[in-house]
């Protein structure tokens, strides 16, 4: 059973660069989410996918970021002109949602992002 | 207020004794989920238990058991005959009612002594 995996595991990236990184689900999940997560903290929630749809996105997502998910498959999230505040790990999840399902989210390695 | 409480930033056990690990939660939904994940140092999250707001019992998984207090609003994890590799952080995390996103704390490093 492969896990979800994430692409790449580190970005070192100078400010005012564009970064993308890329996430593979668990192949039979619906639901993709994105969460950041800094020192010391509890990830934090960007946003989430149903599918295709980008059904909901958090505050914290501000206008340099989008996330794709074209064919409900696999999904992008891209950081434009980084700022130095976006170092983090960026974790993506997923899970099978059915009406009675615990909907637990599984996630894969992150992605340690280091903007200088 | 915060979602999810935890109150433990460090905690020491050791070898092959018992640890419980504290999480509060505030939520005026009465169906919620309460999750806990581990993390070592590699940074993924590993899945470990669950318990839904409608269990009767407290969830078990192994040597992972959830010791749910409703009424004090508290989801705390024990984990029996600690071993080693059990040093690592610990997130406690809810989903509120239909909701999509997970709360996470800010987690409880665990360190197990030889």
């Amino acid at each position: 059973d492969t896990g979800v995996s994430q692409d790449p595991r580190h970005k070192i990236t100078k400010r005012g660069q564009n970064v993308t990184f890329r996430c593979d689900p668990i192949s039979e999940h619906n639901r993709l989410y994105w969460y950041r997560q800094t020192l010391g903290q509890g990830p934090e929630f960007l946003t989430y996918f149903q599918n295709e749809a980008q059904l909901e996105k958090s505050r914290l997502l501000s206008d340099r970021f989008s996330a794709e998910r074209p064919k409900g498959s696999f999904s992008t999230l891209e950081i434009q002109r980084t700022e130095q505040g976006d170092s983090a790990m960026y974790l993506c999840a997923s899970s099978k949602w059915l009406r009675t399902s615990t909907d637990t989210q599984y996630f894969g390695p992150g992605t340690r992002l280091t903007v200088l | 207020a915060q979602k999810i409480t935890q109150t433990q930033p460090g905690m020491f056990v050791q070898e092959k004794e018992a640890v419980t690990l504290d999480c509060t939660y505030d939520t005026s939904d009465p169906s919620y989920g309460l999750f806990w994940y581990k993390q070592p140092s590699s940074g993924e999250m590993i899945f470990l238990i669950y318990q839904g707001s409608y269990d009767q019992q407290n969830a078990t998984e192994g040597r992972y058991s959830l010791n749910f207090q409703k009424a004090r609003k508290s989801a705390n994890l024990v984990i029996s005959a600690s071993q080693l590799g059990d040093s690592a952080m610990y997130f406690c995390a809810m989903r509120e009612g239909a909701g999509n996103q997970f709360y996470f704390g800010t987690g409880t490093s665990l360190t197990v002594i030889p």
